[in-house]
């Protein structure tokens, strides 16, 4: 597709669990950012990546949580021991050009119950 | 922390109405804000953006503007159509953050035929 697609669309878990959500950005973009965004509020930074490295995971919230991007393209946001606090919309973002031109993919619903 | 945040949670306008919405921030080290709306169930969508060099940008049917001396950011809308009915974030930049964005709360537009 033309643009950044996130699978699954809703994720419910059980609490304690453990779930992937996968990103697959737009074809050559080199950046890639995770978000997570809360109901009603505007989404936080969790990680960036540049190419197949994290340039910046510094909004990470703890060690449950970890991404990977190991060919530069599709990543994976990897949360262990899911809480409920963790419930929220895990937005992904993609871009050639730096943040400016960072287009959102529609996000996973993760419901942790 | 310093942060962005936003005067109005709500806003009602008239079709064919101008629409205004503000955003206060805090951090002066910030060098460059976005404007972001959002659909219901879709990522954010890229609207118009300023770099703190500049105090107004002119987009279509959009206009930002930059208050450096008040940290106060606005979103202009000319002639607002239904179609603009959404929730609209804008975002900061620290200028020693990379391609980190700091999201606002959020103001939700109403489009009123």
């Amino acid at each position: 597709g033309a643009g950044v697609s996130q699978t699954p669309s809703n994720k419910v878990t059980e609490k304690g669990k453990y779930v992937e959500l996968r990103c697959d950005p737009i074809s050559g973009h080199t950046a890639l950012y995770w978000y997570r965004q809360s109901l009603g509020q505007g989404p936080e930074f969790l990680i960036y990546f540049q190419g197949t490295g994290a340039a910046d995971d510094s909004g990470l919230p703890n060690d449950r949580f970890f991404a990977v991007r190991p060919e530069g393209s599709v990543s994976t946001l990897k949360i262990q021991r899911t809480e409920r606090g963790d419930s929220a919309v895990y937005l992904c973002a993609s871009s050639s050009t730096g943040i400016r031109g960072a287009f959102f993919g529609q996000g996973t619903r993760l419901t942790v119950v | 922390g310093e942060s962005v945040g936003l005067h109005l949670p709500t806003l009602s306008v008239q079709e064919g109405d101008n629409s205004i919405i503000n955003c206060a921030y805090s951090n002066s080290a910030s060098d460059y804000f976005i404007w972001y709306k959002q659909e219901s169930g879709k990522g954010p969508q890229f609207i118009i953006d300023i770099r703190s060099n500049m105090d107004k940008r002119q987009g279509q049917r959009v206009t930002v503007l930059l208050n450096k001396t008040v940290k106060h950011l606005s979103l202009q809308i000319a002639a607002t159509q239904p179609g603009d009915s959404a929730v609209y974030f804008c975002a900061e930049r620290q200028n020693n953050a990379g391609n980190m964005l700091t999201f606002g709360g959020g103001t939700r537009l109403m489009v009123k035929p």
